[in-house]
């Protein structure tokens, strides 16, 4: 049974270009959310995607959006990226009844901003 | 506003001792605090739970323990195994979302 994947591992990125990252749920998970984890943070809860629409949202400017697609995919959009856009870039897949209380996380993607 | 706080940002145990992870928080307005494990270049994962009316919480050589006066939970692990290092993040759950607040985690090492 596949965990949460996402693509790619790592990237790296010239400040002002645009940026898709890209989620696949776990198995039987219908609900994605997005972390970001700068250096030395904690994950910071970026938006919550269900039924293929925005059901909740964090702190974090416009430049960040996301979508949703039929099979419960996801991906996340970064646009004219900034230096402190450098993190790791964090999936989370759940049932809806769950919520953050059943996350499974997958392995993140490590975003280089230069 | 950062409403979990880990302010030891690492800790080192000999193998077979106990380990203590603590985190404070300044809002009670909870469901859960969950803690999570994080190995390098993998996603956090679950490790145990406390819900706000409990006190305590247990899971083989895991316990949480909640001191709601003092606002403050603390993660035991007994014995600690070298398999235990990694980073320990406490989290918490909004009451009505659904999101996760995390604190900045605590790096445990255990020495063999």
């Amino acid at each position: 049974d596949a965990g949460v994947t996402q693509s790619p591992t790592h990237l790296i990125k010239t400040r002002g270009q645009q940026v898709t990252l890209r989620c696949s749920p776990k198995s039987g998970h219908d609900t994605v959310s997005w972390y970001q984890q700068a250096l030395g943070q904690g994950p910071q809860f970026i938006f919550q995607y269900y039924e293929e629409e925005e059901r909740q949202r964090g702190n974090f400017p416009d430049r960040f959006s996301g979508h949703q697609f039929p099979n419960y995919s996801s991906e996340l959009n970064v646009n004219a990226l900034l230096l402190g856009d450098s993190a790791l870039y964090l999936c989370a897949s759940s049932l809806p009844h769950r919520g953050a209380y059943g996350y499974t996380f997958g392995s993140g993607t490590r975003l280089t901003v230069v | 506003d950062q409403q979990v706080k880990q302010n030891s940002p690492s800790l080192s145990v000999q193998e077979g001792r106990i380990s203590i992870l603590n985190c404070d928080y300044t809002n009670s307005m909870f469901d859960y605090f969950l803690w999570y494990k994080k190995y390098p270049a993998e996603g956090p994962t679950f490790l145990i739970s406390i819900s706000s009316i409990k006190d305590k919480n247990e899971d083989g050589r895991f316990t949480v323990f909640l001191n709601k006066s003092a606002k403050h939970l603390s993660l035991h692990i007994v014995p600690s195994q070298p398999g235990d290092s990694a980073v320990y993040f406490c989290a918490r759950v909004q009451t009505g979302a659904n999101n996760l607040f995390f604190g900045t985690g605590t790096r445990l090492t255990v020495i063999p």
